[in-house]
């Protein structure tokens, strides 16, 4: 069963506006919620993060939204440049966040 | 500090072989994941360490998977024996387990193809 779900698989923005990636879970136990971005041939590398106690959490142009009473959370990217193009997955933990549980991840391309 | 590295990069090995996949954490972080990533399946996570000893191997698909930490500054991942369906990209990730709120760093990763 997955853990974590994770919408769309892909997306096409073009340059300068918002994308939006959207995390469901299940578990209500989890309370670190990190977002991975991965370009082709490299390792997942942390973005942004963020835990259940806030709902909202903004770092430069990524935000990540959290609704703990719909068990969701989005990764905003405002003014989508091309070099966002990559693919980002959400994901969740709890306790000493040893064991992160990965969405499926959503290909982002951004049109110049 | 020069992250996690992986080696080697990329593998291709008939089916049956052995296949040894290896790790080297960033200096300090005590606690060291073996992720195997495909289309189909995503991120999956194999085994993780904690102060080199294993805590969860949960996620190890077959007995012909094993990984080993023999201290702290090295970890392998060994497939034997191989086989076609084990073609993926295997990343090695660590991390600080005394730090709160902090993710993971990954490797580069080890495309393996088995043919």
């Amino acid at each position: 069963q997955q853990q974590v779900k994770q919408s769309p698989q892909s997306l096409i923005v073009q340059k300068g506006g918002i994308s939006i990636i959207n995390c469901a879970y299940e578990n209500t136990a989890f309370d670190y919620f990190p977002w991975y971005q991965q370009f082709p041939g490299k390792g997942p590398a942390l973005l942004i993060a963020i835990r259940p106690d806030v709902s909202e959490k903004k770092e430069g142009r990524f935000t990540i939204s959290f609704n703990k009473s719909a068990k969701q959370f989005s990764l905003h990217i405002m003014d989508s440049q091309p070099g966002d193009s990559a693919t980002y997955f959400c994901a969740a933990s709890w306790g000493n966040f040893n064991k992160f549980y990965f969405g499926s991840g959503t290909k982002l391309n951004v049109k110049p | 500090d020069a992250g996690v590295i992986q080696s080697p990069r990329h593998e291709v090995t008939e089916m049956g072989q052995e296949v040894t996949l290896r790790c080297k954490p960033i200096s300090g972080h005590n606690s060291l994941f073996w992720y195997r990533q495909t289309m189909m399946r995503g991120l999956e996570l194999l085994i993780y360490f904690n102060n080199n000893v294993p805590i969860d191997d949960s996620g190890m698909p077959e007995d012909r998977f094993s990984a080993k930490m023999p201290n702290a500054s090295f970890s392998t991942l060994k497939i034997q024996p191989s086989e076609p369906r084990d073609s993926a990209v295997y990343f090695c990730a660590s991390r600080d387990a005394r730090v709160l709120n902090y993710g993971y760093t990954f490797g580069s990763g080890t495309r393996l193809t088995v043919v």
